[in-house]
């Protein structure tokens, strides 16, 4: 079974600060791993995934293999990363390879 | 642009009452999802599609069908709705081929009294 932790419900950081969302996973086989996020009012969509190791909106995550860890970093914080953030996982070698697992979320609050 | 559209933005509805809930994909999709989204337990899958006709449960596929005709439609129907069905719901598709993006529609908050 595949299983993602996100730990922090509600992360509260001060514009500037830096920004360290957590997600763990557990997968026996070979994981994909996205980062899906909410703007208020807005539909859930893609901010990044491990294949891609590219950094969008100053956010980037590395995948850990060995700690089953695929934490979501911005060095310094802004207005605009205020949203929902969700953790997802796809077992790339199970059947229904574009079925994705969601954490519960975490979200993120940056103030001034 | 990529457009995932649901028929409703709110619903309420009535306990006992039948409910559908529409998903429409212009992107020429195989995979199609239907997600409730609960605070504090992030998204679930209710039931997913990856093709037309085909179906398979997803985690809490409990009270609900669903039903795929054509491949840009995905509907999910509550046969008689509880207040515990109360929640947000969120259709989303993905092309075949493996893991990518899926995209998601603006979502349905449904209401049962």
């Amino acid at each position: 079974a595949q299983r993602v932790t996100q730990p922090e419900k509600l992360l509260s950081v001060f514009k500037g600060a830096p920004v360290e969302l957590k997600c763990n996973y557990s997968y026996s086989g070979s994981p994909e791993l996205f980062w899906y996020v909410q703007y208020s009012r807005q539909r859930l969509q893609l901010l990044l995934r491990h294949i891609s190791r590219e950094s969008i909106k100053g956010f980037t995550a590395d995948l850990n293999k060995g700690e089953t860890s695929f934490h979501l970093k911005k060095p310094f914080a802004q207005e605009e990363d205020s949203a929902m953030y969700y953790c997802a996982l796809s077992g790339r070698d199970t059947g229904t390879a574009s079925k994705l697992t969601f954490g519960t979320g975490t979200r993120l609050q940056v103030t001034l | 642009d990529v457009k995932v559209t649901q028929s409703s933005r709110y619903l309420v509805k009535r306990t006992g009452e039948k409910v559908f809930l529409e998903c429409v994909q212009d992107m020429d999709h195989e995979n199609m999802f239907w997600y409730r989204q609960d605070p504090g337990l992030g998204l679930r899958l209710i039931y997913f599609s990856y093709d037309v006709k085909m179906k398979e449960k997803g985690d809490i596929p409990e009270g609900y069908s669903v039903s795929r005709e054509k491949k840009e439609r995905f509907s999910l129907i509550l046969e008689s709705a509880s207040t515990n069905q109360t929640s947000m719901y969120l259709c989303a598709s993905i092309g075949a081929g493996g893991p990518n993006e899926q995209f998601f529609g603006p979502g349905t908050r449904l209401t049962v009294l």
